[in-house]
């Protein structure tokens, strides 16, 4: 059981470069959450989906976009990143919306 | 905007100590969750108390929740050296379940 994974680990984009992190779990999860979490903050987050086929916006949406591409996968994408956009991505996902969440390991990105 | 805030910011305690950290709100929830942050890691989930609870143990983790305050307490008993992380409240809000995140007390646990 490896829980939930992100891919990369790390990522250097230059501004205005595009990108998609990746996200999956395997433990049958309704729900799948994307957050940023910045030096001396909590996580904020940008967009979550409730189950299979709905996303819907988060506290922090602006320049992100998201697939949920199969009751496994969830795909964050940043169409022209920006220098406000680096950040640590943690990913989670749990059984329902009322539930503990499980993180995955986070992907540390950089724009300069 | 955040829902919680912790307190205090940072808390550096001898092995063996306990340690204690608060979390206020601002408006009804359903749930209070606290998670725990190593550096350089994942947030790993600790313990959910309901806003019809007031208190729940899990190992030497102690959680209060009063309502009435909008505030709730983690206690950490007989402290260890891998207790040293960063510990997060989580609220959701009675109308809205989405998680807000407190930004975080930081325990040094010194040998």
């Amino acid at each position: 059981n490896a829980g939930v994974t992100q891919t990369p680990k790390f990522q250097v984009l230059k501004t205005g470069q595009s990108m998609t992190l990746q996200c999956a779990q395997d433990m049958n999860h309704n729900s799948m959450y994307w957050y940023r979490q910045d030096p001396g903050m909590g996580l904020r987050l940008i967009y979550y989906s409730a189950s299979e086929g709905t996303t819907d916006k988060g506290e922090v949406p602006n320049g992100y976009n998201v697939s949920r591409l199969n009751k496994r996968e969830f795909s964050l994408r940043l169409e022209s990143a920006a220098p406000s956009q680096t950040s640590v991505y943690f990913c989670a996902s749990s059984d329902s919306l009322y539930n503990e969440q499980f993180f995955g390991p986070g992907t540390r990105l950089t724009v300069l | 905007s955040q829902q919680g805030e912790e307190d205090p910011q940072a808390l550096s305690i001898q092995e063996g100590e306990n340690a204690t950290m608060n979390c206020s709100y601002k408006t009804s929830i359903n749930n209070l969750q606290w998670y725990r942050q190593n550096s350089g890691r994942g947030l790993v989930h600790l313990i959910l108390i309901r806003s019809n609870e007031r208190e729940k143990h899990s190992g030497r983790l102690r959680v209060t929740l009063d309502t009435s305050k909008k505030s709730s307490s983690l206690l950490i008993t007989a402290s260890r050296a891998a207790d040293t992380a960063s510990y997060f409240c989580a609220t959701d809000k009675e109308d809205d379940y989405k998680l807000s995140f407190g930004a975080g007390t930081t325990v040094t646990v010194r040998a």
